[in-house]
């Protein structure tokens, strides 16, 4: 049993580049997010989605993109990286009103 | 909107001895979870431990228990006999009932000197 695998676990990009970290999870859990975990702040919700076909914006949505085309599977994809966006990244997932369950994060920097 | 505080940025304790770390919420929801959550350095999220309000009895893991004060909006968590392994960032996080999302607080860095 994998829980949830993040990949990758660091990336560096280039201002302007376009990326998407991936997240998959084998529970069958329906609710999946993404944070961002910055130094000071905690963990902010940037999207998240409680079904197949169904996300929605979280604290930070600005310069993410999400889907949900299955169960399993719910990638974050960064359109136009800005070096405000350098970050730890994490997705999780639950289902009913279980604890979250967490990736290993992926640090990213933009330069 | 629910907020999560936690007011100490770092601590240290001496190993084997005991360490609170507090945690306060703000909310208007009645029913809702409390939840610590431990990242060591590998930065993997590890959950610590679960409250649910409507419980009164706090809720204990081994050498990590909680002090939850529903009336004064609460939750610290106590680590009995501390060890260096403890050593991580901590946590706090809310969950209303009704609710999907999560609101964590800024997190507490926890050094346990040997």
């Amino acid at each position: 049993n994998a829980g949830v695998t993040q990949t990758p676990k660091f990336q560096v990009l280039k201002t302007g580049q376009s990326m998407t970290l991936q997240c998959a999870q084998d529970m069958n859990h329906e609710y999946m997010s993404w944070y961002r975990q910055d130094p000071g702040m905690g963990l902010r919700l940037i999207h998240y989605s409680v079904g197949a076909g169904i996300t929605d914006q979280g604290e930070v949505p600005n310069g993410y993109n999400v889907s949900r085309s299955t169960t399993e599977d719910f990638p974050l994809r960064l359109l136009s990286a800005a070096p405000s966006q350098t970050s730890v990244y994490f997705c999780a997932s639950r289902r009913g009103d279980s604890p979250l369950h967490f990736g290993n994060g992926t640090r990213l920097t933009v330069t | 909107a629910q907020t999560v505080t936690q007011s100490q940025p770092e601590m240290s304790v001496q190993e084997a001895e005991t360490v609170t770390l507090s945690c306060t919420y703000d909310t208007s929801e009645n029913n809702y979870y409390l939840f610590w959550y431990k990242q060591p350095p590998s930065r993997q999220m590890i959950l610590v431990i679960r409250q649910e309000a409507y419980k009164q009895q706090n809720a204990t893991e081994n050498r990590f228990s909680v002090n939850f004060q529903k009336a004064a909006k609460s939750f610290s968590l106590k680590i009995s006999d501390s060890q260096l392994g403890d050593t991580a960032m901590y946590f706090c996080a809310f969950m209303p009932s009704r609710g999907q999302n999560f609101v964590f607080g800024p997190g507490t860095r926890l050094s346990v000197l040997p």
